[in-house]
């Protein structure tokens, strides 16, 4: 088991550009989340998904898109990525299923946007 | 607004001794609570969890005691290792949110040989 893998690892963007962080489990869950770690802060919740098909708006979904089309995959799109946007994405998973269930992370993708 | 809240950046202790992580909230409807350890450059992972209907919970060297009238609860570490050292999450959810977490800023634990 891999777990939650992610890549790229480090990217770097000049602003306007797009990108998309991807993000695969091969755990089966349900559930799968992306956030963003600003230094010096918690993780903020950018989107969640609770199945194929289904995505929802975390705490700070602004500038970013997503899409669910299978289970294992939740692939997270920058459209026009600003300097704000420089941060450390980590996506996550969990069984979820209405019951409370550990997140699994993934190693994170650095970010930076000049 | 800070629903989840650890107020010490960081925390230092020698080995062997006790570490002791604060964490702080404020929205009554949290009914479960986990903390999380992140090495640098790794995702966090998952250290130990305990629901409102408890008070303790214990892993081996891990304790997590939850005080719910204060809204505060705390993690123990004892004996410290210098393998601990990480950042420590703190993070809570409840039940109408499914999953979702909402996390503390971290607290850098450091421990020294």
């Amino acid at each position: 088991n891999a777990g939650v893998t992610q890549t790229p690892k480090f990217r770097i963007l000049k602003i306007g550009q797009s990108m998309t962080l991807q993000c695969t489990q091969d755990m089966n869950h349900n559930y799968m989340y992306w956030y963003r770690q600003d230094p010096g802060m918690g993780l903020k919740l950018i989107y969640y998904s609770v199945g194929a098909g289904i995505t929802d708006k975390g705490e700070v979904p602004n500038g970013y898109n997503v899409s669910r089309s299978t289970t294992e995959d939740f692939p997270l799109r920058l459209e026009l990525a600003a300097p704000s946007q420089t941060s450390v994405y980590f996506c996550a998973s969990s069984g979820g299923s209405g019951g409370y269930n550990e997140q699994f992370f993934g190693p994170g993708t650095r970010l930076t946007v000049l | 607004d800070q629903q989840v809240k650890q107020n010490s950046p960081s925390l230092s202790v020698q080995e062997g001794r006790i570490s002791i992580l604060n964490c702080d909230y404020t929205n009554s409807m949290f009914d479960y609570f986990l903390w999380y350890k992140k090495y640098p450059a790794e995702g966090p992972t998952f250290l130990i969890s305990i629901s409102s209907i408890k008070d303790k919970n214990e892993d081996g060297r891990f304790t997590v005691f939850l005080n719910k009238s204060a809204k505060h609860l705390s993690l123990h570490i004892v004996p410290s290792q210098p393998g601990d050292s990480a950042v420590y999450f703190c993070a809570a959810s409840e039940r109408t949110s499914g999953s979702r977490l909402t996390f503390g800023e971290g607290t850098q634990l450091t421990v020294n040989p």
